[in-house]
């Protein structure tokens, strides 16, 4: 049990679909993240939230919307996404953004067709 | 510019045999180094970390790692290898942003 939940474990959706994908932390951090973990690439940090405000998007297409309503919910919201963005999408929390230890998620397993 | 790299996508070892993964940095600034393991079908999980201080780590499950600024390396290792080291393993850098840079990982294979 790592105390960071993640929903679904595992998204089949079409390319014109609309889903979310959700994160929850019972470890009272203030900071959350979402990360893409492709086959033989580094991790590619997409989105940080520091005390509910987004402070990092890095380049990420807009077809990923992230949502952090509070400090112990993150979303992220998905729509007409491409092949390519197939991969596991992982999030993490720790105590503030310059907190030096992240505890992750399981991850969703997201496959477009 | 930061960065790490780690030789090797896949290191294989028999079972009792010494473990070592290897981790190279890139910073202009005293760094911040971290392993982390990630098991089949799980989330990344804290191995180890270097700040400040002692150069040699010890974490969880019996890994160390050595922090050596002249070789700009942060190796991974264990003295016996068990099954369940199985699993694939991440080297970070944090940067001055306090965001992680990541190796692209290490698969651990244990051979019987």
């Amino acid at each position: 049990e790592t105390g960071v939940t993640q929903t679904p474990r595992h998204l089949v959706m079409g390319m014109t679909n609309k889903k979310s994908l959700k994160c929850e932390q019972h470890l009272g951090h203030n900071a959350m993240y979402w990360y893409k973990q492709s086959a033989k690439k580094p991790l590619e940090l997409m989105f940080v939230y520091n005390f509910k405000e987004q402070t990092e998007n890095n380049s990420v297409p807009s077809r990923f919307s992230p949502e952090c309503p509070n400090s112990s919910h993150l979303f992220l919201h998905l729509h007409t996404l491409q092949p390519e963005d197939s991969a596991l999408y992982l999030c993490a929390s720790s105590q503030d953004q310059m907190n030096t230890e992240a505890f992750f998620g399981q991850g969703t397993r997201l496959t477009v067709v | 510019a930061q960065s790490v790299t780690q030789l090797g996508s896949h290191v294989s070892v028999s079972e009792g045999a010494l473990v070592l993964l290897r981790c190279n940095y890139s910073s202009s600034v005293p760094p911040y180094l971290f392993w982390y393991v990630q098991y089949p079908n799980q989330g990344l999980q804290l191995l180890l970390k270097y700040t400040t201080g002692a150069t040699l780590v010890k974490g969880i499950n019996g890994f160390e790692a050595e922090f050596k600024k002249s070789e700009t390396s942060f190796h991974l290792t264990k003295p016996s290898a068990h099954m369940s080291d199985a699993a694939e393993y991440f080297c970070a850098l944090m940067d001055s942003n306090y965001q992680l840079i990541w190796g692209a990982g290490t698969k651990l294979i244990i051979k019987p």
